[in-house]
This record gives structure tokens, C-alpha cells and sequence, in this order.
């Protein structure tokens, strides 16, 4: 079982759709946990963090479902710029800081 | 923000050549780099880390003669290919941790590297 698991996608949805990814972790020691956004053959940019308390940015929700060892992200009204690849982090390392990525899902908003 | 600059963005070369590529911290002092290899539709694997000072920890099944890591400066740390093959034509970022204890990583904008 690989450490951070996403469905690759894509996900292909139109403009103005709600659309929801999960990534699951293996590590239940794990203590924090991000989501970033890559556009092709460029750097990832974080997103947004995600917090035991879930938290809300503009049209992005992010959840963090310790029980069942996965984070959700959320995104309301999609955008044509919001086609990228989001990438699930998670520091795995406990104690020690060994942040793993998932492969990513790859989100295409159409008009 | 913290800025990563990472250069160069493209690099193509002949099979058996070395590449260098160079990560820099602009406005922070990076005490640990990741190095990370991207191929395509593949997520981010990590290489190696990197602490300032010190000898880099590899991955597993990442050849440490092959892919020569030095962080002399807390602002840079290089990634040297050595005898690049076509098999090595992937896309490498670095990384960076701006403060010790915080978690959020800065990237550098990779590097292309392709291997004729």
C-alpha cells in the first residue's frame, strides 16, 4: 500500500461545478498535512494547509478525517484556472519532518 | 514570500555528459533541501534530503555516485547528474524548509532535463 494514496482523475467537470477530492494516509502517526496546486511542468504551490478543525479559504475547503486517515479538498463554483494537478501532502515523519506527496489528481474545468 | 530559485529551467545534453543543476534560497537561510524527481503523470518522489553542512540522506534505490548532492551554504544546495542517460531525462525540483519547525515547503521551478 503506497503512503499517500489520490485517485489520479481527471476529473473533468464544468465551469460552476462543485468538485471534491480525498487522499488517504497510511501513517496514522502522521501530524500534518497540505494540499498543493501544480500546473504543468511547473513547481507546486501550496494551496491551502489543512487543519484538524477543517478550515475554508475563498471557494476552497480543506477536512482532515483522522479515524479514517484521509483529507478532503473542496472546491465550490470551479474556474477554468483551476485545471491543474492537486497534489496531497502529508509529513509522515511523526516526530521527524518527511513530507510525502501523493501522485495528484488532475482537475479539468471545462466551459 | 520565500523564494527558491533553481536554474537551469531546461537542460538538454548528450548521453554521458553531467549536468549540474543549482538550488538557492534568495531571501532565507535553508538549513535542510529536498530534491525531488518528477516524471511525467508520476508524483514528486523524493531523492534525497539535504542538510547544510552535512553529507545528503538518499532514498531508497537512488544511487548517491549517481546523483551527487552538495549544501555548502544554508542559501545552496546542487544536484549534479552524473553520466546522465537517457533513463535520467526527468523533471527535478528542489525544495526547501524556510524555518526549522515549519512545515510549509518552498519550491524551486525545476528543471527539465533531457538526455539524448
Amino acid at each position: 500500500r503506497k503512503e499517500v494514496e489520490q485517485d489520479p482523475g481527471p476529473f473533468n467537470v464544468p465551469e460552476g461545478a462543485t468538485v471534491a477530492f480525498n487522499c488517504t494516509y497510511s501513517n496514522s502517526a502522521s501530524q500534518s498535512f497540505f494540499w498543493y496546486r501544480q500546473d504543468c511542468r511547473k513547481e507546486p504551490k501550496l494551496l491551502m494547509s489543512v487543519y484538524s478543525s477543517g478550515n475554508e479559504d475563498g471557494r476552497f475547503t480543506a477536512q482532515l478525517n483522522r479515524a479514517s486517515q484521509y483529507i478532503s479538498l473542496l472546491i465550490r463554483d470551479s474556474k477554468l484556472s483551476d485545471s491543474a494537478t492537486y497534489l496531497c501532502v502529508v509529513n509522515l515523519g511523526g516526530g521527524s519532518y518527511i513530507p510525502t506527496f501523493g501522485r495528484g489528481t488532475s482537475l479539468i474545468v471545462h466551459p | 514570500g520565500a523564494v527558491v530559485s533553481q536554474h537551469p529551467s531546461r537542460v538538454i545534453c548528450k548521453s554521458g555528459t553531467s549536468v549540474k543543476i543549482e538550488c538557492r534560497s534568495l531571501d532565507f537561510q535553508a538549513t535542510t533541501m529536498f530534491w525531488y524527481r518528477q516524471f511525467p503523470k508520476q508524483s514528486l518522489m523524493l531523492m534525497a534530503t539535504s542538510n547544510e553542512g552535512s553529507k545528503a540522506t538518499y532514498e531508497q534505490g537512488v544511487e548517491k555516485d549517481k546523483f551527487l548532492i552538495n549544501h555548502a551554504s544554508l542559501t545552496l544546495s546542487t544536484l549534479t547528474v552524473t553520466s546522465a542517460h537517457p533513463e535520467d531525462s526527468s523533471f527535478y525540483i528542489c525544495s526547501a524548509r524556510a524555518v526549522a519547525g515549519e512545515e510549509k515547503l518552498f519550491f524551486g521551478s525545476g528543471t527539465q532535463l533531457s538526455v539524448l
